[in-house]
């Protein structure tokens, strides 16, 4: 069965530092993608990037970086030169690839979270 | 161009009632799923459709129904609402065409409580 951990309950990092958000996951199917979200205080929930679990480079997309060790199946992510509007919950994510020998389409598990602050 | 549209945005229900939240899409997406997320944790999936007429069991789905006549619509139905189900319900929904790489949009959320 799918699951993902987030062994960091809250997190701090000084203003303009870069910090690394934990994400470890177990799922038995060769296929799958990764995904990070943000939730600020005000609730919504915010794509930030997605790895693919045949992706040969680490997702980047802008300030965020993703480090995917796949045979240790984790998947960090990473903030570059931290900003005080990044404070909010973060969450990693995996969805197993469709289709095939499976009786169960394909679900989207999320993790526990993650919440950082940044101080200015 | 809404999105995910959840409504209502609030509800307070007393212990046995029923209710039905609402999530309708306009991007022609296929999947669509349910979430619950209780005061300072992560989302715990209830439901999830991959096209109208096909629905799934997610990891907590007891106190639910869902429906999936069209493909913008999935509505969640609570019967017999309980303390328990007090909590902030997302809906989202993504592309699928054999891809797993598509993110989840969201909907704002409706915040329910049960008295």
């Amino acid at each position: 069965a799918q699951k993902i951990t987030q062994t960091q309950p809250g997190m701090f990092v000084q203003e303009k530092e870069a910090v690394t958000l934990d994400c470890t996951y177990d799922t038995s199917d060769p296929s799958y993608g990764l995904f990070w979200y943000k939730q600020p205080s005000s609730g919504e929930m915010i794509f930030l990037i997605y790895q693919g679990s045949y992706d040969q480079q680490n997702a980047t997309e802008g300030r965020y970086s993703l480090n995917f060790q796949k045979a240790r199946k984790s998947a960090n992510l990473v903030i570059s030169a931290s900003q005080l509007g990044d404070s909010a919950m973060y969450f990693c994510a995996m969805r197993e690839e469709p289709g095939g020998m499976k009786t169960s389409y394909d679900k989207v598990i999320f993790g526990p979270g993650t919440s950082l602050s940044v101080i200015p | 161009n809404a999105g995910v549209t959840q409504t209502p945005k609030f509800r307070i229900l007393k212990i046995g009632q029923s209710m039905t939240l609402q999530c309708a899409q306009d991007m022609n997406h296929n999947y669509m799923y349910w979430y619950r997320q209780d005061p300072g944790m992560g989302l715990k999936l209830i439901y999830y459709s991959v096209g109208a007429g096909i629905t799934d069991k997610g990891e907590v789905p007891n106190g639910y129904n869902v429906s999936r006549s069209t493909t913008e619509d999935f509505p969640l139905r609570l019967e017999l609402a309980a303390p328990s189900q007090t909590s902030v319900y997302f809906c989202a929904s993504s592309y699928e065409g054999g891809s797993y790489n598509s993110p989840l949009h969201f909907g704002n959320g409706t915040r329910l409580t049960v008295t």
